[in-house]
């Protein structure tokens, strides 16, 4: 089973500011196979980035996602008030996992 | 506009049974995968199960194979989780969700519903 470690657990962060996710796989991700969803509290999880890089639906470009391999990236350029949450990143390469989340709070 | 609802949860005894239910509009159920994905309260999100758009195929986490059974009905648009030999450790919200389109097994999750609550207690 591969092991997805998100880093920070928490982030501390103001509105403008620019928020750096990380996601670090215990082996090699397939295909880039990486999703990042949002998750605010009583909602829900919205999918925000699927293969690594491409933006879902409706998503703002603030919200960008990278990386390869076993480590993954989601980028939020300038931070809204709305984005404050929680955020999972998810392989889907090899049966699916999650990370164990990272809490983005002001 | 896609919408998933999920129904039949409840507190169950330990060792007890619960069939969930997720009625599906605002798409063509049977061109999609479905998938069960389930967070204990005030935990992370862990995958439970998928299924195929016809039904023919169906996987499950290591930690209710043998215990829960997804399926489909396209007929009726919903999809569905039979959960046996409930444990303390099922206790959860569980989500039914969408597969991307094209994607088969090897997919994220594109439309969430809102989730219904498991608990299992004595």
């Amino acid at each position: 089973e591969i092991v997805l470690t998100q880093s920070p657990g928490t982030l501390s962060l103001s509105p403008g500011e620019r928020a750096t996710l990380s996601c670090r796989a215990s082996q090699s991700v397939s295909s880039n196979y990486l999703a990042w969803y949002q998750q605010k509290p009583g909602q829900a999880p919205r999918l925000l980035i699927y293969g690594a890089s491409s933006r879902a639906t409706g998503i703002p470009d603030r919200f960008s996602g990278s990386g390869s391999g076993t480590d993954f990236t989601l980028t939020i350029s300038r931070l809204e008030p709305e984005d404050f949450a929680v955020y999972y990143c998810q392989q889907y390469g090899s049966s699916r996992t999650f990370g164990q989340g990272t809490k983005v709070e002001i | 506009q896609v919408q998933l609802v999920e129904s039949g949860g409840g507190l169950v005894k330990p060792g007890g049974s619960l069939r969930l239910s997720c009625a599906a509009s605002g798409f063509t159920f049977s061109d999609y995968y479905m998938t069960w994905i389930r967070q204990a309260p005030g935990k992370g999100l862990e995958w439970v199960s998928y299924i195929s758009s016809s039904g023919a195929t169906r996987y499950y986490a290591d930690s209710v194979k043998g215990r829960f059974t997804i399926s489909r009905d396209n007929a009726k648009n919903s999809l569905y989780l039979q959960m046996n030999s409930l444990r303390a450790e099922d206790t959860a919200v569980y989500y039914c969700a969408r597969d991307g389109r094209y994607c088969g097994g090897d997919c994220y999750s594109d439309y969430w519903g809102q989730g219904t609550l498991v608990t299992v207690s004595s």
